[in-house]
């Protein structure tokens, strides 16, 4: 079982619908990250959360907003997607900056539809 | 900007045999990560490579880095069928987060 836990598992979702993805760690790491996987393509990093602060966003459209409301969790709010935005995002979390030698732990991941 | 090259992208082996998988990145980095990824799977973490010199094992995998060359490999030994995975190298930069990852090998065993 992952440590990292997102919800849902799959979803389908028209142009016009709003959604939100869930991500949840008790690891009490300190960043935690969403990234979006294509079909047999790598992961590409679309934001990081750092101490609950947005640290990085990757140029990512607006139609993608992040929410970190605490240490633990980790939402994605969905909102007027293209069909081109189908794909696994895949939340992760690590300990922060100097981590040790730990990764970053990765949840199983939403499959996303958009019709 | 932080870029990661992996190769090969593609790689098909015989059980038994050994074989290398390249990871090179282009700025000054000394946390490298391999994953492992199964169809339609998550990522799983294989091995962290913290320092220039490090090197990890477990299995018939073996982890280096040679962040000098900024250089990692994964060393496949007598490989087995259920070693048929794609294998990503992903580079953090500790100071920001920041995380690229490889293309991936795409490696298939057959028997």
């Amino acid at each position: 079982d992952t440590e990292v836990t997102q919800t849902p598992k799959h979803l389908v979702m028209g142009m016009t619908n709003k959604k939100s993805l869930k991500c949840e760690q008790h690891m009490g790491h300190r960043a935690m990250y969403w990234y979006k996987q294509k079909a047999k393509k790598p992961p590409e990093l679309m934001f990081v959360y750092s101490y609950e602060k947005l640290s990085i966003n990757e140029s990512v459209p607006s139609r993608f907003s992040p929410e970190c409301p605490n240490s633990s969790l980790l939402n994605l709010h969905l909102h007027a997607l293209q069909p081109e935005d189908s794909a696994l995002y895949l939340c992760a979390s690590s300990p922060e900056g100097q981590g040790g030698n730990q990764p970053q732990h990765f949840g199983d991941g939403t499959r996303l539809s958009i019709l | 900007e932080l870029k990661v090259e992996q190769n090969p992208l593609f790689l098909s082996m015989q059980e038994g045999k050994n074989y290398t998988i390249y990871c090179n990145y282009s700025t000054t980095s000394d946390r490298l990560y391999w994953y492992r990824q199964d169809p339609g799977k998550s990522l799983e973490s294989l091995f962290v490579l913290l320092s220039n010199g490090a090197v990890k094992q477990e299995g018939r995998l073996m982890a280096s880095l040679d962040t000098k060359a900024r250089l990692s490999t994964l060393h496949i030994t007598a490989a087995v069928h259920d070693l048929s995975a794609t294998y990503f190298c992903a580079v953090e930069l500790w100071w920001n987060n920041d995380m690229r990852f490889g293309a991936g090998t795409r490696l298939t065993v057959k028997p």
